[in-house]
């Protein structure tokens, strides 16, 4: 499984747009690039998942460049319910067993 | 999306004392499961991958005898967690993929359930 590398913390203000960008150099030809969302205390959630180029969907953007080595998720206009820990995995699901391996994820805390 | 259900979310028991998780898929089969535990302020970590009908296969450092896991039918799996210790003290996450249409070799997105905090005194 690709390791994958993320800002451990950010922070933004409410209205802002935030960008988290993860590394990923030994990405592999099969690997997708997946994001998940954690708030306190509860399981993760699938935010969005893509192979090459940019994804949109009514949460967020994810913008993947042509050599694939690394991936941004960009969360439009953030509100405080957006603070949580979001995780960015990369792997080829049926290759691994389905099985996700979770790095250390980058804690979004956003300010009124 | 599908829905993965956990069960207990928080629980209380005895050092000692054994505890039982149960992870439900409500909406689709769930052939494979995974155990997750996560301490404060750190990542998911995987425990075991759970087969229905077969035994569950678990990653290193993981104790099998003091981890039970049993997936007995396609939308069920379980977690014992036996003779706990305070070291056990955790947050427990379940997670299930729904392979149902998905295109071949595309990364399966995973459902996870809500969790299950156990502390143990």
């Amino acid at each position: 499984l690709a390791k994958t590398t993320q800002p451990i913390s950010m922070d933004s203000y409410e209205g802002q747009e935030v960008n988290i960008t993860c590394s990923h150099n030994n990405i592999a030809t099969n690997d997708y690039i997946t994001w998940y969302q954690q708030f306190p205390s509860q399981g993760p959630r699938f935010i969005i998942q893509g192979y090459k180029t940019k994804v949109t969907n009514e949460v967020a953007s994810l913008f993947i460049p042509a050599d694939r080595k690394s991936s941004t998720l960009s969360l439009p206009r953030v509100s405080l319910s957006d603070t949580a820990v979001y995780y960015c995995l990369v792997g080829d699901g049926q290759a691994a067993g389905n099985k996700l391996t979770f790095g250390g994820g980058t804690r979004v805390l956003v300010k009124p | 999306g599908a829905v993965v259900s956990q069960h207990p979310s928080w629980v209380i028991c005895k050092s000692g004392t054994s505890v039982k998780i149960e992870c439900r898929s409500l909406d689709f089969q769930a052939t494979t499961m995974f155990w997750y535990r996560q301490f404060p302020k750190q990542s998911l970590m995987l425990m075991a991958t759970s087969n229905e009908g077969s035994k569950a296969t678990y990653e290193q450092g993981v104790e099998k005898d003091k981890f039970l896991i049993n997936h007995a039918s396609l939308t069920l799996s379980t977690l014992t967690v036996t003779s706990a210790h305070p070291e056990d003290s955790s947050f427990y996450i379940c997670s299930a993929p729904d392979l149902q249409g998905k295109i071949l070799h595309k990364n399966t997105e995973a459902f996870f359930g809500q969790g299950t905090r156990l502390t143990v005194v």
